[in-house]
């Protein structure tokens, strides 16, 4: 079983709905959660951090952390064509490694 | 900009060339990693250094060796790739081990 696990899509919407994405984990010690958003040809660029259970939230953009179902969200409010991209979920515990899912590549349609 | 500079962009080298990958940051962090990402997979960690220590070394080959002089500077050194070692190299930094990373653009290396 994969640490953590990221279905890949692709995912394509229509601009202005709403973008879900999630990652499942199974390391129990995960409570640093992480997406980022990587465009083709760049480097992962961070779009939210979030420290054990909750939500938060910044403009466009929410990330949901369930640590009781292992589960973590992010959403994406009235998605624009500039949002497609792949994004990865990360995690941690209290050291240094990063824990990536594959990536989920979506495509906003204009 | 991120903070975090990565040269050179775009790489090709021979299986029996020396080349090597150099990071630069400029955020004041105290930790730098390498990873390396390979088309639908997720990105794998190579090497983790805090305070130009390494402290992980993932089960890396020895065709890969990093070298961190200071806390502002690291490379990756490469000699004798295979063919499959090409792929998207990033470098990252975070304050400390457990907070948020921050990526390069990466190197994209082709080894023909």
């Amino acid at each position: 079983q994969k640490e953590v696990e990221q279905d890949p899509g692709p995912l394509s919407v229509p601009e202005g709905a709403i973008v879900s994405l999630n990652c499942t984990y199974s390391n129990s010690a995960f409570q640093y959660f992480m997406w980022y958003r990587q465009y083709s040809r760049k480097g992962p660029e961070l779009l939210m951090y979030t420290y054990s259970s909750g939500n938060k939230e910044d403009g466009r953009f929410t990330a949901q952390v369930d640590k009781s179902s292992k589960y973590i969200s992010l959403f994406i409010r009235d998605s624009q064509p500039s949002d497609s991209a792949t994004y990865l979920c990360a995690m941690s515990g209290n050291d240094y490694k990063l824990s990536f899912g594959a990536g989920t590549t979506v495509t906003v349609r204009a | 900009e991120t903070g975090v500079t990565q040269t050179p962009r775009h790489l090709v080298m021979g299986m029996t060339n020396k080349k090597s990958l150099k990071c630069e940051q400029h955020l004041g962090h105290n930790a730098m990693y390498w990873y390396k990402q390979s088309a639908k997979k997720p990105l794998e960690l190579m090497f983790v250094y805090n305070f130009k220590e390494q402290t992980e070394n993932n089960s890396v080959p020895s065709r890969f060796s990093p070298e961190c002089p200071n806390s502002s500077h690291l490379f990756l050194h490469l000699h004798t790739l295979q063919p499959e070692d090409s792929a998207l190299y990033l470098c990252a930094s975070s304050q400390a081990v457990n907070t948020e990373a921050f990526f390069g653009q990466g190197t994209r290396l082709t080894v023909v």
